[in-house]
């Protein structure tokens, strides 16, 4: 098993629609997790990270289950610049994190 | 304030040749990680750099080695090229102090063709 798995997609979503996307680990002691956006050919950067209670930033949800070893994200009204891959990160006790291979979205007009 | 700076930006090298690929840290950064991206994959972690030790390494052959200078900047080396050492090489850096929020800020990487 994968230490971090998403499902690679795409997403294809018309605008204003709400996407979720889900991502797994399997190191139970993981102590940090964040979601990255990575445009095509540009390099990843940080999207939000992602707390206990959960939290959100303007449009963007994210959401940690530890019981269940998953985190998500919810985009609301989704926007054609929202177009890009979305990268799962948990870093564990090691402090490396760990990225996941990444969730296509494709937000069409 | 300038971000983490890579080069080169694309090369382009023949099976067996060697290759060095040079990154510096955001200002105020003092770690140094470097990630191979193959087309379709997530970054995968090569190893990390702090006081000019390699401090963590993931699952890559010797071939991948590293340096730290004093001023934090680092270099990849990679011997012996493989077809499959074609990819995006991607330099993170992060402070270790008490301003580590565990972001991690990404160069535009160097692309890197073997062929």
């Amino acid at each position: 098993r994968k230490e971090v798995e998403q499902d690679p997609g795409p997403f294809n979503v018309p605008e204003g629609a709400t996407v979720a996307f889900n991502c797994t680990y399997s190191n139970s002691a993981s102590q940090s997790f964040f979601w990255y956006r990575q445009d095509c050919r540009k390099e990843p950067k940080l999207l939000m990270s992602v707390y206990s209670s959960g939290n959100e930033d303007g449009r963007f949800t994210a959401q940690l289950n530890r019981a269940s070893q998953y985190i998500s994200l919810l985009i609301r009204d989704s926007k054609l610049s929202d177009s890009a891959t979305y990268l799962c990160v948990v870093r564990g006790g090691s402090y490396i994190p760990t990225f996941g291979r990444g969730t296509s979205l494709i937000v069409h007009p | 304030d300038a971000g983490v700076t890579q080069s080169p930006t694309h090369l382009i090298k023949t099976r067996g040749q060697q290759v060095t690929l040079r990154c510096s840290p955001k200002s105020g950064h003092d770690t140094v990680s470097w990630y191979q991206q193959a087309l379709g994959q997530g970054p995968q972690f090569i190893f990390q750099y702090y006081e000019e030790e390699e401090r963590q390494r993931g699952n890559f052959p010797d071939r991948f080695s590293g340096h730290q200078f004093p001023n934090y900047s680092s270099e990849l080396n990679v011997n012996a090229l493989l077809l499959g050492d074609s990819a995006l090489y991607l330099c993170a850096s992060s402070s270790s102090g008490e301003a580590n929020t565990g972001e991690l800020f990404f160069g535009e990487g160097s692309r890197l063709t073997v062929l």
